[in-house]
């Protein structure tokens, strides 16, 4: 298996623009997590699907965030209009029922708001 | 307000330097502390989870252990290949089953 698979892996776009991170968790896998990782603030959960359906989203930032996952080998993260502090790796992660130990995490997108 | 704390923030060792990195953490109810090693430029890789107070777990050069306030990341006679940071989380219970709180991890680099 290929892994999870994020893309962009680099994205840097100016305040105000909107952005767009891809996903495509491991097949089989049900569970997605979409994580945030910044010096300051260390990693993060933003959002957890299970089976495509958000099931705990209180850490998404505010309205500016949000996040789908249309079908159960697609999720996207979308930024509209980003800010300077969102800048960040974002990961996702997909596991196999929620569970933490079956958790395999993306090699990221690193994104820089000027 | 449920929190981590790792220390050292960084540590530097000689190979064959055995050491400990801590993993305080404070939280309403455990359900499980989870360690996990992350190298420059990629996502976390999961080590281990451990559940009550006493357990603990090995693998190859590391070992994890569990105390009601802390866990600790026994670390013996490291290799260079084992500098990467290390991050601890907890889950809580009644939160979700995703939601973990992480620790802002401790960066290991061993010298040969």
């Amino acid at each position: 298996d290929a892994g999870v698979i994020q893309s962009p892996r680099h994205e840097v776009t100016e305040m105000g623009q909107e952005v767009t991170l891809r996903c495509k968790p491991i097949s089989g896998h049900n569970s997605l997590f979409w994580y945030r990782q910044t010096m300051m603030r260390g990693l993060e959960l933003l959002i957890y699907f299970n089976n495509n359906v958000p099931i705990d989203d209180s850490g998404m930032p505010e309205d500016r965030f949000s996040a789908k996952m249309p079908n159960a080998s697609f999720s996207t993260l979308k930024i509209q209009p980003s800010e300077p502090r969102d800048s960040a790796v974002y990961f996702c992660a997909s596991s196999f029922g929620g569970y933490v130990d079956t958790q395999y995490f993306g090699p990221g997108t690193r994104l820089t708001v000027l | 307000e449920d929190q981590v704390t790792q220390s050292p923030e960084a540590l530097r060792l000689q190979e064959g330097e055995s050491s400990s990195l801590n993993c305080s953490y404070t939280v309403s109810g455990l359900r499980g502390l989870f360690w996990y090693r992350q190298d420059p430029g990629k996502g976390p890789e999961f080590l281990f989870t451990l559940y009550s107070a006493g357990e603990e777990k090995e693998k190859e050069r590391l070992k994890a252990t569990l105390t009601k306030k802390e866990s600790f990341l026994h670390i013996t006679a490291p290799k260079p290949e084992d500098s990467a940071t290390y991050l601890c989380a907890v889950q809580a219970v009644g939160g979700s089953q995703g939601n973990l709180i992480f620790g802002k991890g401790t960066k290991l680099s061993v010298k040969p």
